[in-house]
């Protein structure tokens, strides 16, 4: 049973990058999409963007300009960074696994890391 | 952007009752919905996707119906660990949940 766990720092300064790093046990990382989420708090869930095990990524066009996603498959791990933070990207972040065919919808979570931006 | 809407935002109910909560999109998305349940501190679950395919493991007390822009997610007898929020999410066109319906205990 494939599990995942994010993991990272939980208080980013506001203008610094957050980076968050989620590991995979129980499968491999290849032949998968794996992918960010994040909920503010009172807020919905919103998707942040999915990398392949190829390297090819896309991102939420709302966000697509600070986010990057990276993916090492030798580590069974995959990473996040948000540039140039506010307060508005306090949330709990998710990183979970698409559906194997590729479809945008997640069929394994982490429980999720609460990530504050605040000086 | 494709907004979903969900209603109720919260439900109360009991043990053993049925509970149906409603997803509208704000365009067709044909089938191409999701349904999840989530509990504070724990991995949200996959329940359905493609409006009605029920996720490997899911109890059958759990279904799903629906296309265009009007879903329903239906749980036809509530068991005490059913009791969490619930989210609706179409992937017809990149990505977006549904705000939550927070199913409560009567």
């Amino acid at each position: 049973q494939v599990q995942l766990q994010e993991s990272g720092p939980g208080l980013v300064k506001p203008s610094e990058t957050l980076s968050l790093t989620c590991s995979v046990s129980g499968d491999s990382v290849s032949s998968y999409y794996w992918s960010w989420i994040r909920e503010p708090p009172g807020k919905g869930l919103e998707w942040i963007g999915y990398i392949y095990y190829s390297g090819r990524t896309k991102y939420n066009p709302s966000l697509k300009s600070r986010v990057t996603i990276s993916l090492d498959a030798s580590k069974k791990q995959f990473s996040l960074k948000v540039s140039a933070v506010t307060a508005a990207d306090t949330a709990v972040y998710y990183c979970a696994r698409l559906d194997i065919n590729g479809w945008l919808y997640f069929d394994h979570w982490g429980q999720g890391i609460l990530v504050t931006v605040s000086s | 952007d494709i907004q979903m809407t969900q209603s109720p935002s919260t439900l109360s109910a009991s043990v053993g009752d049925r509970v149906i909560i409603t997803c509208r999109a704000s365009q067709s998305i044909s089938t191409w919905l999701a349904w999840y349940q989530k509990k504070p501190g724990i991995a949200p679950k996959l329940l359905i996707y493609k409006a009605s395919t029920l996720e490997s493991g899911v109890p059958s007390r759990f279904s799903g119906s629906g296309s265009g822009t009007e879903f329903t997610l239906t749980i036809s007898s509530l068991q005490p660990d059913d009791f969490a929020t619930y989210y609706c999410q179409q992937y017809n066109s990149y990505c977006t949940f549904g705000q939550g319906t927070k199913l409560e205990i009567k």
